[in-house]
């Protein structure tokens, strides 16, 4: 099975600030790295998907990058409603498999 | 647009087995590949496997032997059964739309239905 790991597991941070997130692959998954956002209570939301492309309606301060095993997962400018878990999932293989995600919150 | 429901009992006995359904409405089943996935409370998601509407499954190594995912495109619905189940199985079930288009990703979710194994 392909693990994913992400980093940190948790960071505060204001409205504004730039946030990154990072997901490592166990091996690589060429671009098959997909990211989420879950809140408190609903089901994940899928924001960047294929590494780099952005899901419909989801606003464009949300951004992915990365390639192999090494992918990145950044919001320019941190607003109230970011304020979630995020998770990073592979499909290049089953069994699909998600990092441990990452809780933003507030500083 | 296409919504999933998540429909089954909340509440199964240990030992006994856990059965849920999802019903897609706002598109056709016989496309794409349809999962499970589920989320013990506090903790991270778990994929249990997917179905196509043709009956192909794949399964998660770990639940293999007590998992069984099936179809029904008459009524466009697909279904989990997990056997023996204990109260490590005690989480947040989601179905969800798998699209191979989007690299693997699970692009559509149904709102989830936490089901807890206590006698």
């Amino acid at each position: 099975d392909i693990q994913m790991t992400q980093s940190p597991s948790s960071l505060s941070a204001s409205v504004g600030d730039r946030v990154t997130i990072t997901c490592r692959a166990s091996q690589s998954i060429s671009t098959f790295l997909n990211w989420y956002q879950q809140k408190p209570g609903k089901a994940p939301k899928l924001l960047i998907y294929a590494a780099s492309s952005l899901q419909s309606g989801v606003p464009s301060r949300f951004s992915g990058s990365g390639s192999e095993t090494d992918f990145t997962l950044t919001i320019s400018s941190l607003q109230p409603e970011d304020f979630a878990t995020y998770y990073c999932q592979q499909g290049y293989s089953t069994p699909r498999t998600f990092g441990q995600g990452t809780k933003v919150d507030i500083k | 647009q296409v919504q999933l429901q998540e429909s089954g009992p909340g509440l199964v006995k240990p030992s006994e087995t856990l059965s849920l359904t999802c019903t897609v409405s706002g598109g056709s089943i016989s496309v794409y590949y349809w999962s499970w996935v589920r989320q013990p409370p506090g903790k991270g998601l778990e994929w249990i496997g997917y179905i196509d509407y043709s009956g192909n499954t794949n399964y998660n190594r770990s639940l293999e032997s007590r998992v069984t995912i099936s179809v029904d495109t008459s009524k466009n619905q697909f279904s989990l059964r997990l056997t023996s189940v204990t109260a490590a199985d005690t989480a947040v079930y989601y179905c969800a739309r798998d699209s191979t288009a989007k690299l693997g990703s699970f692009d559509i979710w149904g709102q989830g239905t936490l089901v807890t194994v206590s006698s």
